[in-house]
Parts: C-alpha cells; structure tokens; sequence
C-alpha cells in the first residue's frame, strides 16, 4: 500500500480564516513533505518533517504553520492567506528522508482564497 | 548547480504512436533519477525511478533508462493511448529534496 490520504479535496477560504489541511500516511514512513503546485507548474517545497522534527522550511511565509503530530499525521495550519496563496497543496511521505528515497504524493487540496 | 531539464510541451501525439520526452539533469553526486505523472485535477503518481547509471525503470509500458554519460533520463513508451494524457515530471533528488523539470504536456487523441 503506497497510499497518502489529503482532506479537504476542496477548500476556500476567505483571507482572514483559519483552516487546516490535513495529510495522513500508513506506511511507516518517517519523512513527510508539503508542496505547493501553481496551475501548469511543478510542485515547490515548502516544509519537510524527518522524525517529527520540522527538518526544512523553503522561507514559507509565516501564515503557513505546519504541525506533525505523530509520524502518520501532518497538518497544514492556514492562517491570514493571501488571494495567491490559491494552488493545489500536495503533501508526501518517504521512508526516512534520505537523498535516494522515491516520495509518494497525495491526491492534494486545491485551496482557493478569496 | 542542481537541476532538470525537460523538453517544452505540449506534446500531440495520436494513439498507438511513438513517444519520447526528453530530460537532462545537472550531475552532482548520483542522484536517484525519477518520472511522476499527474493526471488532471489529481495528485502526481510515481511513474517509474531508477537509482544507479544504467539501470533501466519500467512501469505500463513506460520506460526510461540512467545515462550517466549523457546525464538524460528519457521517457519513452511504444504505443501511447488517450488515457496517458497528462502531465509528466522528471525529477532528481539532492539531499532528501526532490527537483523537478517544468513538466511536458502530453495530449493524445484518437
């Protein structure tokens, strides 16, 4: 089973909400990532958790806040967003987090932001 | 520094034909070398990967082989249908990121 689980599939949102995205794995995977994909682009990194730790952050603006629980859950907190902050919001697991490993990707969130 | 390059789309093709699409990356270190598909409105799906030079990934007639000297990881498959229409990514790791090409469109008719 290669299954990442993403809830919402839809979401919008206006600018002074806060929701949370949510990202599920069951594969005993330790490393859990979070994308952004604009509309014909390729996905760009936002955050990477290796053991529950927050191991990288690509200089995300502060109003994504992301949250791993355990090592099955990642959560994406969203708060004060911006009209282009509106993509589909694709989370991954892998097995450790190391340089070789293949990722496996959710269905994805498509948020939009009013 | 690290990256990849893949050929500009959208590709046309008609069902049962040849298709190629090219991706060369920037070689540091030995990178595991990967295509992803992302069908629309959908997530991206693990097409196939190979993780050493010469190593051949396969997957639904798919193919694509580690040229290390040519540093390219060209997918190729024999006879396209309609349901492969979609986007196709090439990435590469480096250090537990994954970097991505642009994405080729590819759109087959009937």
């Amino acid at each position: 089973d290669t299954e990442v689980t993403q809830t919402p599939k839809h979401l919008v949102m206006g600018m002074t909400n806060k929701k949370s995205l949510k990202c599920e794995q069951h594969m005993g995977h330790r490393a859990m990532y979070w994308y952004k994909q604009k509309a014909k682009k390729p996905p760009e990194l936002m955050f990477v958790y290796s053991y529950e730790k927050l191991s990288i952050n690509e200089s995300v603006p502060s109003r994504f806040s992301p949250e791993c629980p355990n090592s099955s859950l990642l959560n994406l907190h969203l708060h004060a967003l911006q009209p282009e902050d509106s993509a589909l919001y694709l989370c991954a697991s892998s097995q450790a987090g190391t340089a070789q490993e293949t990722q496996y990707f959710g269905p994805g969130t498509r948020l939009l932001v009013l | 520094g690290n990256s990849v390059t893949q050929m500009e789309g959208p590709v046309t093709l008609s069902e049962e034909a040849f298709l190629t699409i090219n991706c060369t990356y920037t070689a540091t270190g030995y990178p595991s070398l990967f295509w992803y598909v992302q069908y629309p409105g959908e997530g991206l799906q693990l097409l196939l990967k190979a993780t050493k030079a010469d190593d051949k990934g396969s997957n639904k007639g798919f193919e694509a082989t580690y040229r290390k000297e040519t540093t390219s990881f060209h997918l190729e498959k024999g006879s396209v249908q309609v349901s492969d229409s979609a986007v196709y990514f090439c990435a590469r790791s480096n250090t537990g990121k994954l970097i991505f090409g642009q994405g080729t469109t590819l759109q087959v008719k009937p």
